[in-house]
């Protein structure tokens, strides 16, 4: 099992230009969850999918922000124009929901580091 | 608003001694509770969890209290490794998401 993984694991951009991040989650896992970390917000979740349908993306900041999974095994996150405040690190994170009377949380991807500058 | 509160940025703790980590919650619906911890560059990785229905679990070192009358959950280390020194977060579940806590950096000190 190799995990959640995440690509780029850096990037660096210039205002303006667009970023995609990737995301393959764990095979079997029904759930996707796209989050990004910030010193001041913490970890905040930004949208996930179940069975590859979007079902909150009620914590996507702005409409420059759009998230796709075009099937069970791949997911990006798309922002575009970037700025400068969107610098942060971007986690994803899927899980398999078995039964709602136990769990057992995420497994998250590494991270992708973006700075626009 | 945050529903998961964690007021202290940060802790140092002596090792062998016990870390004691804090978090508050406003959402009376969630149904479970987590610890995940954080080492740099890494993703975070679930350590404990605890259903609304209980108050107490235990992991080896590790266990977390659950106060639903108050609110509050803490997560207890004993004792403190210095491998332990990493970034904690406490999150809740709320049906299919879980939202996280902003964190509290511990710092074992050898």
């Amino acid at each position: 099992d190799a995990g959640v993984i995440q690509s780029p694991r850096h990037e660096v951009t210039e205002m303006g230009q667009e970023v995609t991040l990737r995301c393959k989650p764990i095979s079997g896992h029904d759930y996707l969850f796209w989050y990004r970390q910030t010193m001041m917000r913490g970890l905040e979740l930004l949208i996930y999918f179940n069975n590859n349908v979007p079902i909150d993306d009620s914590g996507m900041p702005e409409d420059r922000f759009s998230a796709k999974m075009p099937n069970a095994s791949f997911s990006t996150l798309k922002i575009q124009p970037s700025e400068p405040r969107d610098s942060a690190v971007y986690f994803c994170a899927s899980t398999r929901l078995d039964s709602r009377s136990s769990f057992y949380g995420y497994t998250f991807g590494s991270g992708t580091r973006l700075t626009v500058v | 608003d945050q529903q998961v509160k964690q007021n202290s940025p940060s802790l140092s703790v002596q090792e062998g001694r016990i870390s004691i980590l804090n978090c508050d919650y406003t959402n009376s619906m969630f149904d479970y509770f987590l610890w995940y911890k954080k080492y740099p560059a890494e993703g975070p990785t679930f350590l404990i969890s605890i259903s609304s229905i209980k108050d107490k679990n235990e992991d080896g070192r590790f266990t977390v209290f659950l106060n639903k009358s108050a609110k509050h959950l803490s997560l207890h280390i004993v004792p403190s490794q210095p491998g332990d020194s990493a970034v904690y977060f406490c999150a809740a579940r709320d049906y299919d998401k879980v939202i996280f806590g902003p964190g509290t950096s511990l710092s074992v000190i050898p």
